[in-house]
Parts: structure tokens; C-alpha cells; sequence
């Protein structure tokens, strides 16, 4: 079985400010991680992923994550806020071969002006 | 570029009606998924389809019954519908076939039953 663990439901930064939204997953097999974007009422938008290959991935709007096998965690940055960042984000995991995706619980960020 | 495509966006129903929701996935995509996301949760898996065929199976309750149809479009289909059932349905849509692994999302059907 696989999951991941999104640490903080609620996440606050200054517009400007670094943000990082914590992800950490947990699987037997080596796993597909992707970080996806939903802003209000709107759809799920693929930021990045990460499958085999470097561990850093860059993804749209200055998003990148780093697969850090030994601390089993992906976690998601972008080192400048914008207030258009504002969003909920979701951390998922799949493994190849059974390719429905497992969701994390979601952060919810929000950018102070 | 082609997006996912929902239909309807929005539907309302009463409780023991039926719904039909659909998905039209990206051009030569195969593979069709379906998640169901409760007010103030995270998205569950519902269920999946590859070249027509279910592939893999969730959280989904015996009332809903899904297929993939020759054009790869999907239908969702609700029956007896409870108000728990009030939720935004997404579809994602991947070209399986190569190994390609991202799933791109539609934009969803909200659905209330009253």
C-alpha cells in the first residue's frame, strides 16, 4: 500500500517570502510523485513530477521538489511568493503498473500582501 | 493544447434520482480514471478504465457503475443518489500505452443531490 503524509493543512507565508509545503510518502516500491494544484473552483493542474532520473524537478510557475529517497519525503518549493500562488496543493503517489493515484490531505496556502 | 472534458459542470438532483456523468479524455489517451471529492476532503480514487476495460477499482459504491466506451469517452452513472453523494467528480485522462504516467485532470462536475 502506499500513501502520503502532507504536513500542515494550513500554510501561511508573506508575499515574497520562501514557501514550502511538506510532503512525505511512504511505499514498497519505488514511487511515481507528483505535486498538483487546485485553485478555487477550478480543476487539478500538474506542477511537477517526479519518476525516475534526477531527484530535483522543476515544475510551471517557478515550482520545484526534490525526491529525497532517505528521508522517503517530496517536498514542494518556490523561493519567491506571488499572491497568484494561493491555491490548494496536493501531494500523490502512484507506482507504475497500478497507476491510480493516491492523494495527500492537502495544504491550503495562503499569501500574506 | 486538447484538455479533459466534463459534462455536465454543474447538476442537481433529488435524493433516489439518477445521474450520468462523462468524461471525455485527451486525444489518444486510453486510459480514464474517476475520483470523487467530498466537501473539505481530498479527492478519492472511484475507479479506472484502459482501452475499454476496467483496470482498477476504489472507494466506489455498488449504486455507481462506470464504463469506457469505443471512443475512449467514460460515462459515470449514479442510481438511488443519497446526499452524500454531493461532491465535485473529476476525470483524468492518461495515454497508458508508452508508460506515460501523468494523469491530467478535467475540471470536474459538481454534483448536488438535495
Amino acid at each position: 500500500a502506499q500513501s502520503v503524509t502532507q504536513l500542515g493543512s494550513h500554510v501561511s507565508v508573506s508575499e515574497g517570502a520562501l514557501v514550502l509545503l511538506r510532503c512525505n510518502y511512504s511505499s514498497s516500491v519505488p514511487p511515481y510523485l507528483f505535486w498538483y494544484v487546485q485553485y478555487p473552483n477550478q480543476g487539478l493542474q500538474l506542477l511537477l513530477k517526479y519518476t525516475t532520473g534526477a531527484t530535483l524537478v522543476k515544475g510551471i510557475n517557478g515550482f520545484e521538489a526534490e525526491f529525497k529517497k532517505s528521508e522517503t519525503s517530496f517536498h514542494l518549493t518556490k523561493p519567491s511568493a506571488h499572491m497568484s500562488d494561493a491555491a490548494e496543493y496536493f501531494c500523490l503517489i502512484s507506482n507504475f503498473g497500478n497507476e491510480k493515484l493516491t492523494f495527500g490531505t492537502g495544504t491550503r496556502l495562503t499569501i500574506i500582501p | 493544447a486538447a484538455g479533459v472534458i466534463q459534462s455536465p459542470r454543474h447538476l442537481i438532483k433529488e435524493k433516489r434520482e439518477t445521474a450520468t456523468l462523462k468524461c471525455y479524455p485527451i486525444p489518444r489517451h486510453d486510459t480514464v480514471y474517476w475520483y470523487q471529492q467530498g466537501p473539505g476532503q481530498d479527492p478519492q480514487f472511484l475507479i479506472s478504465f484502459y482501452e475499454k476495460m476496467q483496470s482498477d477499482k476504489g472507494s466506489i459504491p455498488d449504486r455507481f457503475s462506470a464504463q469506457q466506451f469505443s471512443d475512449y469517452h467514460s460515462e459515470l452513472n449514479m442510481s438511488s443518489l443519497e446526499l452524500g453523494d454531493s461532491a465535485l467528480y473529476f476525470c483524468a485522462s492518461s495515454r497508458r500505452t508508452g508508460g506515460e504516467e501523468t494523469q491530467y485532470f478535467g475540471p470536474g462536475t459538481r454534483l448536488l443531490v438535495l
